[in-house]
Order: structure tokens, then C-alpha cells, then sequence
């Protein structure tokens, strides 16, 4: 049993670049959530998903795009890279009260 | 979308003391929940409350569902060094959102 499983770990792009950070889970969990964490601060939601097929908005959307095609994938999408999307990117999993967390992928934009 | 306000920001303490930190909400939540991040790693969670009132304890660490469903708080009794890291409440109904965190730091 993996849990959430989270890839690349680590990950450099230029400003402009895109690239998709992988979220998957086998834990059968409906509700996936990704996180930024930005030094030294708390995590920001970014988006969430409910069921496959389901998605919606969280606190900083700007700038990601998500899709759930199935309940054990939930990729974010970073179409025009930018500088201020440094950070630590979570996902995470849950059913019930149970969060489960992926070990993060560190993005630098430069 | 609904705030989050923990504090203190951060804490300094001696080895063996007790550690009380609070995060209040600006709407109602359904469920508590208290993580601990440790550095590069993901938030573990410690404690989850789905009850106004609701008190539980998880070894050394307690926290409490407040009674108006807009707070909680996390103690932590006799704290020793592996204490340390970020402690992250977080609650829902929808959508799970963070405090800013509690970063302690527990002195020998």
C-alpha cells in the first residue's frame, strides 16, 4: 500500500516552461487535494477534487490547471511557468477525517 | 472562502514544559484537524476532531473541538527535542484549509 504517491521529487524550469505534477493514490479515496507551501508559510489550497470527474477551485488557482479523469490519478497542470510559482507543491488524499500526504515536489521557476 | 488564525507564530520552550497553541476560524467547521510537518517532509496528522466539545489526546498531545465550532487548540505536555517542527491546524466542510502554522522549538 503506497499511499499518495507524488512524482518528479524535484523539478527546475524556466520561466515559461510547463510541465504536470503527478498525484496518485490506491487508497480507493474520493476527495484529492494540492497544496503549495512556500517557505517558512503554511499550505495554500489550490485546487481540490471531490469524485472522478469533479473538480473545483481553492484558495490560489491562478496560474494551474486540474483534471480527475479517474479516483486514482488528480494531475496539476502548470501551463506558463512563472517565478512566483516557486514553492513545495503537496498533494494529498482523504476519505472520512484521514488525510494521507504525498511526500511533495519541489519546483523551482528561474 | 473561510480564515484560519493560529497562534502563536512561533514558541520557544525548555525541554519539559507544556505547550498550548489555538487556531480560530471565521465560519463554522464540521471537522478539526492538528499536523505536524517536519523539515522536507509532508504534514503528519496528529489529532482530528469532528465534534463540538470534542476533547481527545494522542500520547502526550491533546487537543480540543471548541464549543462554537469557530476554534480548537492543541497542548502538548512535557515536550521533549523531538517536539520540534510546524504544527498545522487545518479544518473543513468543504475543502481542507490551513493555518499558518506554529513553528517550535524545544530547548535541551
Amino acid at each position: 500500500n503506497a499511499g499518495v504517491t507524488q512524482t518528479p521529487k524535484f523539478r527546475i524550469l524556466k520561466i515559461g516552461q510547463s510541465m504536470t505534477l503527478q498525484c496518485t493514490q490506491d487508497m480507493n479515496h474520493n476527495y484529492m487535494y494540492w497544496y503549495r507551501q512556500d517557505p517558512g508559510m503554511g499550505l495554500k489550497l489550490i485546487y481540490y477534487s471531490v469524485g472522478a470527474g469533479i473538480t473545483d477551485k481553492g484558495e490560489v488557482p491562478n496560474g494551474y490547471n486540474v483534471s480527475r479523469s479517474t479516483t486514482e490519478d488528480f494531475p496539476l497542470r502548470l501551463e506558463l511557468a512563472a517565478p512566483s510559482q516557486t514553492s513545495v507543491y503537496f498533494c494529498a488524499s482523504n476519505v472520512g477525517g484521514g488525510y494521507t500526504f504525498g511526500s511533495g515536489t519541489r519546483l523551482t521557476v528561474v | 472562502g473561510q480564515q484560519l488564525n493560529q497562534s502563536p507564530q512561533s514558541m520557544f520552550i525548555q525541554e519539559g514544559e507544556d505547550v498550548s497553541m489555538n487556531c480560530t476560524s471565521s465560519s463554522i467547521f464540521n471537522t478539526w484537524l492538528w499536523y505536524k510537518q517536519e523539515p522536507g517532509e509532508g504534514p503528519v496528522l496528529l489529532i482530528a476532531l469532528y465534534k463540538a466539545g470534542e476533547l481527545t489526546s494522542n500520547g502526550r498531545l491533546t487537543a480540543q473541538f471548541g464549543i462554537t465550532r469557530k476554534d480548537s487548540f492543541l497542548n502538548i505536555s512535557a515536550s521533549i527535542p523531538s517536539d520540534v517542527g510546524i504544527y498545522f491546524c487545518a479544518g473543513f466542510p468543504h475543502d481542507m484549509r490551513f493555518g499558518a502554522g506554529t513553528r517550535l522549538t524545544v530547548k535541551p
